[in-house]
């Protein structure tokens, strides 16, 4: 099946730092990468969808120039918290597609905690 | 707007018994809806999904759920539970033209011996 992977699992970093992580997927070409944040025992919110090559449009209420999304490659998408501070802590987990509706594949998640 | 709402945000039951965890949507035009499990620190997995055609649509681990347009409900079910089972569940949707996904606000399922 279809497999998405995303690095790093889990990050610590101080705050005004900047953090990327990267969402691949690894079997299939994905024209359509999503994001989403997960606040703890909540629900997951969309941050932004992502096309192969073009600008990510963001949700309403994002900032775009705080996470920075990049997809770059049809395997291939980050997302960079830039100047991160501790309620930038969240999990966020990336999602890939291809064509259609039948199915997002979802990546594993990575904790982030900003001290 | 389309919205999910998962009116359970917690569901206790016991072992080899039956559950139902509820899903309603609101939405003005045709939709699709899916419905996810998460164990902790994990990402999601897609358990069913209703496109189009039959209502009742059947998932993995012995999970299916109906889709019912004049009610907006797709509650998934399963006749006999695990404690393998215990996870949240969250019920989404989406609809032609928008690819990115409506969660709900997930139902976490305790499953106890």
């Amino acid at each position: 099946g279809a497999v998405v992977s995303q690095h790093p699992s889990r990050v610590i970093c101080k705050s005004g730092t900047s953090v990327k992580i990267e969402c691949r997927s690894l079997d299939f070409q994905a024209t359509t990468m999503f994001w989403y944040r997960q606040f703890p025992k909540k629900s997951l919110m969309l941050m932004a969808t992502s096309n192969e090559g073009s600008k990510a449009t963001y949700e309403q209420g994002v900032e775009k120039d705080k996470f920075l999304i990049n997809h770059a490659s049809l395997t291939l998408s980050t997302l960079t918290v830039t100047s991160a501070h501790p309620e930038d802590s969240s999990f966020y987990i990336c999602s890939a597609g291809t064509s259609g509706y039948n199915e997002q594949f979802f990546g594993p998640g990575t904790r982030l905690t900003v001290l | 707007a389309q919205s999910v709402t998962q009116l359970d945000s917690q569901v206790p039951v016991f072992e080899e018994a039956p559950v139902e965890l509820r899903c309603n949507y609101s939405s003005s035009v045709s939709v699709y809806l899916f419905w996810y499990v998460q164990y902790p620190n994990q990402g999601l997995q897609l358990l069913l999904k209703y496109l189009s055609g039959s209502t009742l649509v059947k998932g993995i681990n012995g999970f299916e759920a109906e889709f019912n347009k004049s009610q907006t409900s797709f509650h998934l079910r399963k006749p006999s539970v695990h404690i393998s089972d215990t996870a949240e569940y969250f019920c989404a949707v989406t609809y032609t033209g928008r690819r990115a996904l409506t969660f709900g606000s997930g139902t976490r399922l305790q499953v106890q011996p």
